[in-house]
C-alpha cells in the first residue's frame, strides 16, 4: 500500500514571495505518477503539477516547480511570485502507472496568500 | 469540450437512508473513479469503473456500489447511511489508455447525514 504524507497543515506567505510545501511518500513500486492538486474554497481540484517518477528532470509549470527526489520519496513543490489566487488548499497525490485513475492523496496543506 | 459535472451540489439525508449521486464524465473519457473526501482530509478512493465494469476498489463497504453507462456516466450509491458518510464526493474522469495519469475533477456533491 502507498502513503503520503504532508507535513505542513498551514502555511501562509506573503505576494510575490516564494514558498514550498512538503511532501513524501512511501511505496515499493517503481513505475508511479506524482501530483499536486489545487482545491481553492470553490472546492473544484484543479492539477496543478504532474512528475513522472522515470523522469530526473524536475517538472515545472510557470510559476510551478517540483523537487522530486525518488531516492528520499519526497516531492515538493515550489511556487514562486505568490499570487492571492494562489490560496487554496494544495494535495500531494501519488499514482502507480499500472492503476490510471486510482489515487492515494495526503491530507493537504491549506496555503494563504497575504497581500 | 464539457468538463466533469456533477449532480446534486448539496445533499441533506438521514442515518439509515439511501443516496445516489451522479457524474458526468468529460468527452471523451472512459474511465470514472469516486473519492470520498471528509472535512479537513486528502480524497480517499472508494472504486473506479471502467467501461461499466468497476476497476478496482478501496476501503469501503459494500454498501457503496456504483454503476457506469454506456455514455461513461456514472452514478454511485450509498445504502443505509451512517454519521460518518457526511463527506464531499468527488468524481473524477480519465482519459482512455494511460496518458500520464490525467484526472480531470468534478466540483463534487456535499452530503450531510444527520
Amino acid at each position: 500500500a502507498q502513503t503520503v504524507t504532508q507535513s505542513q497543515p498551514e502555511m501562509s506567505v506573503q505576494e510575490a514571495e516564494t514558498v514550498t510545501l512538503s511532501c513524501t511518500y512511501d511505496t515499493s513500486e517503481n513505475n508511479y505518477y506524482l501530483f499536486w492538486y489545487k482545491q481553492p474554497p470553490s472546492r473544484q481540484m484543479i492539477l496543478v503539477i504532474r512528475q513522472e517518477a522515470y523522469k530526473q528532470q524536475n517538472a515545472t509549470e510557470n510559476r510551478f516547480s517540483v523537487n522530486f527526489q525518488k531516492a528520499a520519496k519526497s516531492f515538493s513543490l515550489k511556487i514562486s511570485d505568490s499570487q492571492l489566487g494562489d490560496t487554496a488548499m494544495y494535495f500531494c497525490a501519488f499514482m502507480v502507472n499500472t492503476n490510471a485513475g486510482k489515487s492515494t492523496f495526503g491530507d493537504g496543506t491549506t496555503l494563504t496568500v497575504k497581500p | 469540450e464539457t468538463g466533469v459535472t456533477q449532480s446534486p451540489t448539496h445533499l441533506i439525508k438521514t442515518r439509515g437512508q439511501q443516496v445516489t449521486l451522479r457524474c458526468s464524465s468529460q468527452s471523451g473519457h472512459n474511465t470514472v473513479s469516486w473519492y470520498q473526501q471528509a472535512l479537513g482530509q486528502g480524497p480517499q478512493f472508494i472504486f473506479q469503473y471502467y467501461r461499466e465494469e468497476e476497476n478496482g476498489r478501496g476501503n469501503f463497504p459494500p454498501r457503496f456500489s456504483g454503476l457506469q453507462f454506456p455514455n461513461y456516466s456514472s452514478e454511485l450509491n450509498v445504502n443505509a447511511l451512517e454519521l460518518d458518510d457526511s463527506a464531499l464526493y468527488l468524481c473524477a474522469s480519465s482519459p482512455a489508455g494511460d496518458r500520464g495519469g490525467e484526472q480531470y475533477f468534478g466540483p463534487g456533491t456535499r452530503l450531510t447525514v444527520t
